[in-house]
């Protein structure tokens, strides 16, 4: 079955930029989607299909995929993003979803 | 406003079932599929499988075959999970969640709140 992989955490200074990996063999060939969660709270999409925002969600969340890793850019850093963050892909091979371990993003 | 809104925890033993229901509210709920997930303490996020309310057609992860059965009620909005033969490691939070409108590869915009199940004797 398809793996995913993630850094499991970011310390990252208000005002400044974190960047979150997820990694998976030839992730580049897949669609990737990007979770907020933060903690005592449902799951909140923040980026879609690679680099996609759903409406509400700030342009200071980027996200980009190419070859063997997928990226969440979160520009100028705010205390309100201190949270857990998951990607996610559907595997073609077994037509599964498949989420990433997490990424928990500290703010300094 | 889209909502979710599952039912409360639940504790049960060993070998017994489980059914999770999650009501939806604020869209058409014929035109979104819902998705179950799963988060046990301190893992991934495993995905469970999905139902299309329009037709009552479902897919689900193969390690949940036999033990997951997915319905859903359009008289009341409301989707089901049911899992059978309960083991301690299915202790979870289970997550009931909207497929995005458009979406290609499955992912989901709306989550509802969380049911916490424990597998305890």
């Amino acid at each position: 079955s398809y793996v995913l992989t993630q850094p499991p955490s970011v310390s990252v200074a208000p005002g400044q930029t974190a960047t979150i990996t997820c990694g998976g063999n030839d992730i580049g060939g897949k669609v990737v989607h990007w979770y907020q969660q933060r903690p005592g709270q449902a799951p909140v999409l923040v980026v879609y299909d690679d680099g996609d925002r759903p409406s509400g969600i700030p342009e200071r969340f980027s996200g980009s995929n190419s070859a063997n890793t997928a990226t969440l850019t979160i520009s100028r850093v705010e205390g309100a993003d201190e949270a857990d963050y998951f990607c996610q892909v559907w595997d073609s091979d077994s037509d599964h979803q498949v989420f990433g371990p997490g990424t928990q993003v500290s703010v300094l | 406003q889209v909502q979710l809104v599952q039912s409360g925890a639940e504790v049960k033993k060993p070998g017994a079932s489980v059914k999770v229901s999650c009501k939806t509210s604020g869209y058409s709920f014929n035109d979104h599929s819902v998705h179950w997930v799963r988060q046990a303490p301190g893992l991934a996020f495993e995905w469970m499988g999905w139902i299309n309310p329009d037709n009552g057609g479902t897919k689900y992860a193969r390690k949940f075959q036999g033990r997951v059965t997915m319905t859903g009620d359009t008289s009341i909005s409301t989707v089901y999970m049911e899992m059978t033969s309960l083991r301690s490691d299915d202790t979870a939070v289970y997550y009931c969640a909207r497929e995005r409108a458009g979406a290609t590869t499955g992912e989901v915009d709306c989550w509802g709140q969380g049911t916490l199940v424990t597998v305890s004797p």
